[in-house]
């Protein structure tokens, strides 16, 4: 499964929403009705950490102006108010099937 | 707490062999799902393939079958990654990371939870 985020790279102004797409080659619900769709985050100079899980669950100690939404094959991940600490590179990530794949990421930067 | 703890950098040369490591702690090591992901410098996260040591089932990717293994032992809650003969191509961050195991139940997440600190693999003549 072929997963394309858009945009590559997303300038935003701190206190702005922004938001990244994240679409795949074909459907990722799964057999069982879930969809594996999740978002990961990573600053520059760590590993990744997971923000989202299943589309929209945020994962413990997520802040709140992290969402995700999505069906099917066209998910969002939205930043209701940007801060400084959110800068970096953003990957979806489907776990529906083996192998599991990524999107090739976006990076987000302060205007 | 949950820990992931992986092997130093490593500087190799072609041809040569190499294997790295990642030590979990604090959970049951044979109920999760080890993945293992590459990171080339400047580039995207891939995802190489993954162990489950609870039964030692293994998945790669069809992309790198054949040009790594990957393995665990039980006894010392450690996954590793290996290669036979390395190629300047393999000069990649290599991260662990911790999935759960399939469960029909509203908290299985499938996704990677946890994550090592990386360990960077450079090859060059």
């Amino acid at each position: 499964i072929v997963m394309t985020q858009t945009p590559l790279s997303s300038p935003v102004t701190l206190g702005q929403p922004a938001s990244i797409s994240c679409r795949s080659s074909q459907s990722l619900v799964h057999g069982d009705g879930n969809t594996y769709l999740s978002w990961l985050q990573q600053r520059p100079g760590q590993p990744p950490r997971l923000l989202i899980y299943k589309i929209s669950n945020r994962f413990s100690g997520v802040p709140d102006r992290f969402s995700g939404s999505g069906a099917g094959t066209d998910f969002t991940l939205k930043i209701s108010r940007v801060e400084a600490e959110d800068v970096g590179v953003y990957y979806c990530m489907q776990a529906t099937q083996f192998p599991h794949t990524f999107g090739q990421g976006t990076k987000l930067e302060i205007k | 707490e949950v820990q992931l703890v992986q092997s130093g950098a490593e500087v190799k040369k072609p041809g040569e062999s190499l294997k790295i490591s990642c030590k979990a702690s604090g959970y049951s090591f044979t109920s999760y799902w080890i993945g293992w992901v590459r990171q080339m410098p400047g580039k995207g996260l891939e995802w190489m393939g993954m162990i489950y040591p609870g039964d030692s089932d293994s998945k790669y990717s069809p992309s790198l079958q054949g040009q790594v293994t990957i393995s665990a032992d039980k006894s010392i809650s450690t996954a590793y990654l290996q290669w036979s003969s390395l190629k300047a191509s393999d000069t990649a961050m290599y991260y662990c990371a911790r999935r759960d195991y399939y469960a029909i139940s509203d908290y299985f997440m499938a996704a990677f939870d946890f994550w090592g600190q990386g360990t960077m693999v450079s090859v060059s003549s």
